[in-house]
């Protein structure tokens, strides 16, 4: 079946500090991908999305390049703050909005 | 513009009894999900509704879960009878139309199953 693969946490890092999330996924076909971001307390919110092969999305200086090869959906910010601190979920989709799923998860702690 | 709303916010029961939760999705939105995030791990997709007919339902465990979307607004999910390894958040989400457009989420319902 479908699957989305996440790198463990929690990632730590000091503030203005380089990110990458890693985020593989396995699927038959070419499934839309997403990132999804959870701060403390709140719910979850969609970061950033690419729906074919090289699309890349971008969203609040984050990053991520959609390849197929690969079958990968990295996530990157060159320099991190400390409100940038949260959960960050990768995910992939089908058929337009059907077949969600979701990675386990990566926390990110940023320290000042 | 309102967000999605869920109820109640937690809720602890014993095992074997019942429970439902009730969403209400962002004016408009034709699609409704309902996930079950347990500790530690990304949501998982129990059912996916397209204004009220079931688009999804396959990871719906249909022998205790239930769930309805009268209306097409408004939708329930119960569980009955409830089991501890259900203990979870249970997340409910809208989306304009069934397409890649962003899912808006709720605050979630925090279910203790003792």
């Amino acid at each position: 079946g479908n699957s989305v693969t996440q790198m463990e946490g929690p990632v730590t890092l000091s503030e203005e500090a380089f990110l990458t999330i890693n985020c593989t996924y396995t699927a038959t076909g070419y499934p839309s991908l997403f990132w999804y971001v959870q701060y403390p307390g709140e719910g979850l919110q969609l970061l950033l999305k690419a729906t074919k092969a090289d699309d890349k999305g971008s969203n609040k200086g984050f990053e991520a390049t959609y390849r197929k090869e690969t079958t990968s959906f990295h996530l990157e910010k060159g320099s991190v703050q400390v409100s940038d601190s949260a959960v960050y979920f990768c995910a992939l989709s089908f058929n337009y909005g059907q077949n969600f799923v979701f990675g386990p998860g990566t926390r990110l702690s940023v320290l000042p | 513009e309102a967000g999605v709303a869920q109820s109640p916010r937690y809720k602890i029961i014993e095992k074997r009894q019942s429970v439902a939760f009730w969403c209400n999705p962002i004016s408009g939105h034709a699609t409704l999900y309902w996930y079950q995030q347990i500790l530690g791990q990304g949501p998982k997709l129990l059912i996916q509704f397209q204004n009220n007919g079931v688009v999804d339902d396959s990871q719906l465990p249909k022998d205790r879960f239930s769930a309805e979307r009268l209306k097409g607004v408004d939708s329930t999910l119960k569980i009955q009878p409830a089991k501890l390894e259900d203990s979870a958040v249970y997340l409910c989400a809208s989306s304009r139309i069934l397409s890649n457009n962003e899912q808006f989420f709720g605050p979630g319902t925090r279910l203790t199953v003792l």
